[in-house]
């Protein structure tokens, strides 16, 4: 199993650019959410999903847009990047079935700079 | 509301120190909290779960009810254990809510 990966692993953005980053997890979990990680702020919820199709909005949402159309993938879209944007973004999967009872899965992160 | 509270940013002990990374929460309910570790480079993993009531690389964590704490301990620091810790309080959906994370330094 690859886990949960995230591509690309770095982006450099101007100030109004929109982009996706993506997402995907190979071990049919119900649950995935995406976090952003800043210093000294730990890392906040931005979506998450309880499974194909149900989306809902985290602590930090504006700016960003989440889908999921499929169980395996939840992309991430901002919609106009502005430079308060600029972080390590975090994706993650979990699963409430017995045994995997709320343990996250975190892909290897996204490092977006916006100028 | 819900909170996890991580009041260090940053522990420095030398190898061989016992170790102790704070964390309090607020839960209205039976909590459910995650210690998660990232060492440098690489992804952040689970370190331990307080229903586990398990050990791990050697650290534990006791939930206190009354103190509203989870906090991190190891008797003897190594060096490999220098890395990032967030304590993290589980919330429904999926969704956990994290502290803002303890550096760890352990010095030879």
């Amino acid at each position: 199993n690859a886990g949960v990966t995230q591509t690309p692993k770095f982006q450099v953005l101007k100030t109004g650019q929109s982009m996706t980053l993506q997402c995907a997890q190979d071990m049919n979990h119900e649950y995935m959410s995406w976090y952003r990680q800043d210093p000294g702020m730990g890392l906040r919820l931005i979506h998450y999903s309880v499974g194909a199709g149900i989306t809902d909005q985290g602590e930090v949402p504006n700016g960003y847009n989440v889908s999921r159309s499929t169980t395996e993938d939840f992309p991430l879209r901002l919609l106009s990047a502005a430079p308060s944007q600029t972080s390590v973004y975090f994706c993650a999967s979990s699963s409430p079935r017995q045994g995997l009872r709320y343990e996250q899965y975190f892909g290897p992160g996204t490092r977006l700079t916006v100028t | 509301a819900q909170r996890v509270t991580q009041p260090e940013k940053l522990l420095s002990v030398f190898k061989g120190a016992p170790v102790e990374l704070k964390c309090n929460y607020s839960y209205s309910g039976s909590p459910e909290l995650f210690w998660y570790v990232q060492y440098s480079r690489q992804r952040l993993q689970l370190l331990l779960r307080h229903i586990s009531r398990e050990s791990i690389k050697g650290f534990t964590a006791d939930l206190n009810k009354g103190e509203t704490s989870f906090h991190l301990k190891k008797p003897f620091a190594q060096e490999e254990d220098s890395a990032m810790y967030y304590c993290a309080l589980y919330n429904q959906g999926g969704k956990l809510i994290f502290g803002q994370g303890t550096e760890l330094s352990v010095k030879p």
